[in-house]
């Protein structure tokens, strides 16, 4: 079965940097993209990005864009979430994702998410 | 702000219907399948419809999708307590970014 675990949760100073990682199994690594989604306390599903595991190719969404990198470790099957610059507003639960098949945006598969919360 | 519109709640009686909308734009919903999610409190989300009307194994009939234009409805019918959750429309927008709705709440009374 398709499995996808998270690190564990993080408490972070404002301006520091966390990095998330999300250990996949069950399918091949390099054919399906991960997506990040966050979801701030009471709020909205947010999308982050997404990483092409087979080339590392990344589409970020522009509110991000300058302090995330996604990357990803075929070794070891797993995807990374780095976000820099941690503000207020970023605590949230980070969950990564993977579509259902590749080049769509159904995902059917989640990680159990991990909370980060940002405070001084 | 989201990019896709939701009504942030909805609400019925247990066995009646309910629908929830979903509007777009002809940059995301109006050339993109749609995908709607359900999730129960402090768990992730779960995709109940893919391509606009699709159910991934598993996922009961009394769940449905339809689109049309630049908006898209999902359907519950028969509503039963254990629906009670929210729910989330997405999507492709033409940037290559994945969009979502706001959320909407479904209260089964």
């Amino acid at each position: 079965q398709v499995h996808l675990v998270q690190s564990g949760n993080e408490v972070k100073k404002p301006g520091a940097s966390v990095k998330v990682s999300c250990k996949t199994s069950g399918y091949t690594f390099t054919s399906f993209a991960i997506t990040w989604v966050r979801q701030a306390p009471g709020q909205g599903l947010e999308w982050m990005g997404w990483i092409n595991n087979y080339n590392g190719y990344t589409n970020y969404a522009q509110k991000v864009q300058d302090r995330v990198t996604m990357t990803a470790d075929t070794s070891t099957s797993t995807a990374y979430l780095e976000l820099r610059s941690l503000r207020s507003d970023d605590t949230a639960v980070y969950y990564c994702a993977r579509p259902s098949a590749a080049g769509t945006v159904d995902f059917d598969y989640w990680g159990q998410g991990t909370l980060v919360t940002v405070s001084s | 702000q989201s990019v896709l519109t939701q009504p942030p709640s909805v609400s019925a009686a247990p066995g009646q219907k309910v629908t929830i909308s979903c509007s777009g734009s002809n940059s995301n919903i109006g050339n993109n399948y749609v995908s709607w999610y359900q999730q129960l409190p402090g768990t992730a989300p779960k995709l109940l419809i893919y391509d606009n009307n699709k159910r991934p194994s598993g996922i009961p009939d009394r769940f449905s999708g339809s689109k049309s234009g630049t908006s898209a409805t999902l359907a519950i019918t028969g509503l039963q307590t254990g629906d009670e959750a929210d729910y989330y429309c997405g999507t492709w927008d033409s940037s290559l970014s994945v969009v979502f709705g706001g959320g909407t709440k479904l209260t089964v009374l």
